[in-house]
């Protein structure tokens, strides 16, 4: 079935550990984005990806770092988390030519203590 | 400071009534307003968008207002039914290279009753 996958599903961190949040699309979207959700807040962006090779910064992008190698694939990296960080975090994808919508992962449920 | 501002943020209704969702923006150079339905414990999917060239979109029970000119546009869930209990959100954004960089509205936890 094609869609976004995210992994881990739910974590548990202790403050100041590294963590990477693994996303993966097979839709063949050009771009893709990683949005946190907090109550109260709704979605907010952290980082984008418009093609492989790129990426650029969203409203909300300290503390976090992604890279694009391929197409399919977008990790997240907290390099060293904080309380703060706790979230849930949604990977997402569209192919901006087309016009069609933005396409949401499952999220990960992220808690730093 | 919040660009999309959405209320209210929780609504009761009783099923086969009108659930109205409310969003106001700020910057005018917004021109897709999607809305996004989100169950618990699952991602936000898309509802139903609009572009600023019409005032009105209707999809089954769903339809969106638009009004350009007050920079305001709104979610109506028509004859609701217990399933459509979810948050949801609006959002705005651009077409161009800001596509798919939304800025979101808080949400609003929709329950409708038996």
């Amino acid at each position: 079935i094609a869609g976004i996958t995210q992994a881990p599903t739910s974590q548990i961190l202790a403050a100041g550990r590294r963590m990477t949040l693994r996303c993966t699309q097979d839709m063949r979207h050009n771009a893709m984005y990683w949005y946190r959700q907090d109550l109260g807040l709704g979605l907010r962006l952290i980082h984008y990806s418009n093609t492989a090779g790129t990426t650029g910064k969203g409203e909300v992008p300290d503390g976090y770092s992604v890279s694009r190698a391929n197409t399919d694939d977008f990790p997240l990296t907290l390099a060293s988390a904080v309380p703060s960080q706790t979230s849930v975090y949604f990977c997402a994808s569209s192919d901006p030519p087309s016009g069609t919508g933005v396409y949401f992962g499952p999220g990960t449920r992220l808690t730093v203590l | 400071q919040q660009q999309v501002k959405q209320s209210p943020q929780s609504l009761i209704v009783q099923k086969g009534g009108i659930s109205i969702i409310n969003c106001a923006y700020e910057n005018t150079a917004f021109d897709y307003f999607p809305w996004y339905q989100q169950f618990p414990g699952k991602g936000p999917a898309l509802l139903i968008a609009i572009r600023p060239d019409v005032s009105e979109k209707k999809e089954g029970r769903f339809t969106i207002s638009f009004n350009k000119s007050a920079k305001q546009f709104s979610l109506h869930i028509m004859d609701s039914q217990p399933g459509d209990s979810a948050t949801y959100f609006c959002a705005a954004s651009t077409f161009g290279d800001s596509w798919g960089k939304f800025q979101f509205g808080a949400g609003t936890q929709v329950v409708v009753t038996p």
